[in-house]
């Protein structure tokens, strides 16, 4: 079975560029998630679809983040424009649901998406 | 959001147990506690959760002290393949991890 995959894996744009990221969930995952490790600070959440709905998207940082998941499969996270700050890995991941509409509780990570603003 | 605090970093000998410390007094009823491990350039990795009550799976076993203000993650036998960052999260209702700065390990062959 295919893991999360994440494309691309190295990106470098200039300040101001537009970028798209894009993930490729586990086949069947209905839970898919957005984190984020910028220059020196901790992992962070951005946000969570289930299905093509977002559930929570309370740590995105900006407006200027768009991310989303057309039909249910996989997923972008588009960066407009991009600001130096915005440097770091971007993480993806995605989960099982659970009985009754829940989730299952273990999150499977794509390798991540490096992206320099210069 | 609850916060957890581990120790920096950690060192253990090959083929040794090892046992990873958490505390997390400020965990709320609902919140579950995970552990995740990030290997070198390599997204995190699931490796156990528990609520209330020890758990045991393939990769390691978890202890959860009675008050759950504290926890420990146990890996029986370290090899060299299990020099990572090891996060302590606690997860709440709506499944979204939140990490903190975890802790290194290196294995000593």
């Amino acid at each position: 079975e295919a893991g999360v995959t994440q494309f691309p894996s190295h990106s470098v744009i200039e300040k101001g560029q537009t970028v798209t990221l894009r993930c490729d969930p586990i086949s069947g995952h209905d839970n898919l998630y957005w984190y984020r490790r910028v220059m020196g600070k901790e992992i962070k959440f951005l946000l969570h679809f289930v299905k093509e709905s977002k559930q929570d998207e309370s740590g995105m940082p900006n407006n200027r983040f768009l991310a989303e998941r057309t039909g249910g499969t996989y997923s972008t996270l588009k960066v407009q424009p991009a600001e130096l700050e915005d440097s770091g890995v971007y993480f993806c991941a995605s989960s099982q649901a659970g009985p009754q509409g829940g989730w299952l509780h273990e999150q499977y990570f794509g390798p991540g998406t490096r992206l320099t603003v210069t | 959001d609850a916060k957890t605090t581990q120790p920096n970093s950690m060192e253990s000998n090959e083929e040794e147990p090892v046992h990873l410390p958490c505390n997390h007094s400020t965990i709320s009823g609902t919140d579950y506690i995970h552990w995740y491990r990030q290997l070198p350039s390599q997204g995190p990795e699931y490796v156990i959760h528990g609520l209330t009550s020890n758990v045991n799976n393939r990769m390691a076993s978890l202890a959860i002290a009675e008050d759950r203000k504290s926890s420990t993650l146990i890996l029986h036998r370290a090899t060299l393949r299990d020099a990572a960052v090891y996060y302590c999260i606690l997860r709440d209702l709506r499944n979204n991890l939140f990490f903190g700065t975890g802790t290194r390990l290196t294995v000593i062959p």
